[in-house]
Formats: C-alpha cells, sequence, structure tokens
C-alpha cells in the first residue's frame, strides 16, 4: 500500500527565507508524487507534480521538488518565501489505475511566513 | 466560469437526516472524485468514478453513496448523518485516460456540520 509521511505539521520562516517542507513516500511500484496547496478557506491547487520524467520539478509561484528514489523523498523548496505563501501544503502519491487514480495525502504542514 | 463547483458550501443540519452534496465540472473530465478532509485537515479518498465505473474506499460507510446523472457530475448523498460526518467534503476531477496520472482539479469544497 501507499503512503505519505510530512514531516513537522507546522513550519515557520521569515521572508525571504528558503522554504523546505519535507515528505517521504511508500510505494510497491514507481510512485507518481503531487504538491497541492490549499489557501484557507479554499480547495486544493496543484503546486507540481512529478510523472518519472525529470528528478528536478518546477511548479508554479516558484516552487520546486525533487525526486529522489534512494531516500524515497519529494521535499518541496522555494528560495525565497513571501506572506502570500502562508497556507497547508499536502503531499500525495498515486499509482495509475484503468481510467482513475487515487492519490493518498499526507497529513499536511501548515507554513507561517513571518514578517 | 469555475472548472469544479460544488454546492452547497456550507451544510449545517442535524444527526439523523439524509443530505445531498452536488459537484459539477465544466473541463469535460471523464473522472471525479470525492474527498474528506477532517478536523485535523486530514485529507482521504472516498470515491473515484470513471465512465460508470466505481472505485469505493472501503472505509467509507455505506451511507455514503455517490450518484452521477452524466459525465459532469457526481453528487454525494449522505444516509442518516452521524456527528462524525461532521468534515469538509472535496470533489475533484481529472481526464481519466487510462494510465496516465494527470493533474486532479478540485472544486471549492462543502463544510458539513452535524449537530
Amino acid at each position: 500500500a501507499q503512503s505519505v509521511t510530512q514531516l513537522g505539521s507546522h513550519v515557520s520562516v521569515s521572508e525571504g527565507a528558503l522554504v523546505l517542507l519535507r515528505c517521504n513516500y511508500s510505494s510497491s511500484v514507481p510512485p507518481y508524487l503531487f504538491w497541492y496547496v490549499q489557501y484557507p478557506n479554499q480547495g486544493l491547487q496543484l503546486l507540481l507534480k512529478y510523472t518519472s520524467a525529470a528528478t528536478l520539478v518546477k511548479g508554479i509561484n516558484d516552487f520546486e521538488a525533487e525526486f529522489k528514489k534512494s531516500e524515497t523523498s519529494f521535499h518541496l523548496t522555494k528560495p525565497s518565501a513571501h506572506m502570500s505563501d502562508a497556507a497547508e501544503y499536502f503531499c500525495a502519491v498515486s499509482e495509475s489505475g484503468a481510467g482513475s487514480y487515487q492519490l493518498t495525502f499526507g497529513k499536511g504542514t501548515k507554513l507561517s511566513v513571518i514578517p | 466560469d469555475t472548472a469544479v463547483s460544488q454546492t452547497p458550501k456550507y451544510l449545517v443540519t442535524q444527526m439523523g437526516n439524509d443530505k445531498s452534496i452536488k459537484c459539477e465540472q465544466n473541463l469535460g473530465h471523464d473522472t471525479m472524485y470525492w474527498y474528506k478532509q477532517d478536523s485535523k485537515k486530514f485529507l482521504k479518498i472516498m470515491f473515484s468514478y470513471n465512465n460508470k465505473e466505481l472505485i469505493i474506499n472501503e472505509t467509507v460507510p455505506n451511507r455514503f453513496s455517490p450518484k452521477s446523472p452524466d459525465k459532469a457530475h457526481l453528487n454525494l448523498h449522505i444516509n442518516s448523518l452521524e456527528l462524525g460526518d461532521s468534515a469538509v467534503y472535496f470533489c475533484a476531477s481529472s481526464l481519466g485516460l487510462a494510465g496516465v496520472i494527470d493533474t486532479q482539479y478540485f472544486g471549492p469544497g462543502t463544510r458539513l456540520t452535524v449537530l
């Protein structure tokens, strides 16, 4: 069975500092990995996804993530935090199905940005 | 135009009642999903529905039933509501091509409160 572990339920960074949100996965087959962001009282928005192409994946708003098979990790980074990045971030893993696939989410990491 | 919409946004009801949440997508997608987000922000898949194939998460009580009148709609019916059903329910959709891990687009969520 697939699973995702996000280390740190709450991360605080100063504005302009590096953002690092950690995600480790478990999957019996090559995984597909995602990062979603949820702003307060809103739905989820895809930041980026890994689908077995390049191991370094670039997403929206200058976020990127690197797939490391040896470490079973898919950590999310951003060089410089903005106040607008404050949100809940979810890592998710999936395996392909016959026309549908189900995302298994981590428990989320709340990012706070300090002025 | 909203890609994935849900109604209502808020739903407050008494224990034992039956209620429905509606979901519509105008993206032309073939697959739709329902997720439940609990009070700790944990997201869990409930159902996926693709070309009349329903995949049910085995942990979902049979009081919950998805109904799809057409490809653009996947409604969620809940019978005999219980306190533990209080959560935010998210609808999502994706292209649904077999073997393709495409992006899931999420609706804004419906906050269900059972009193």
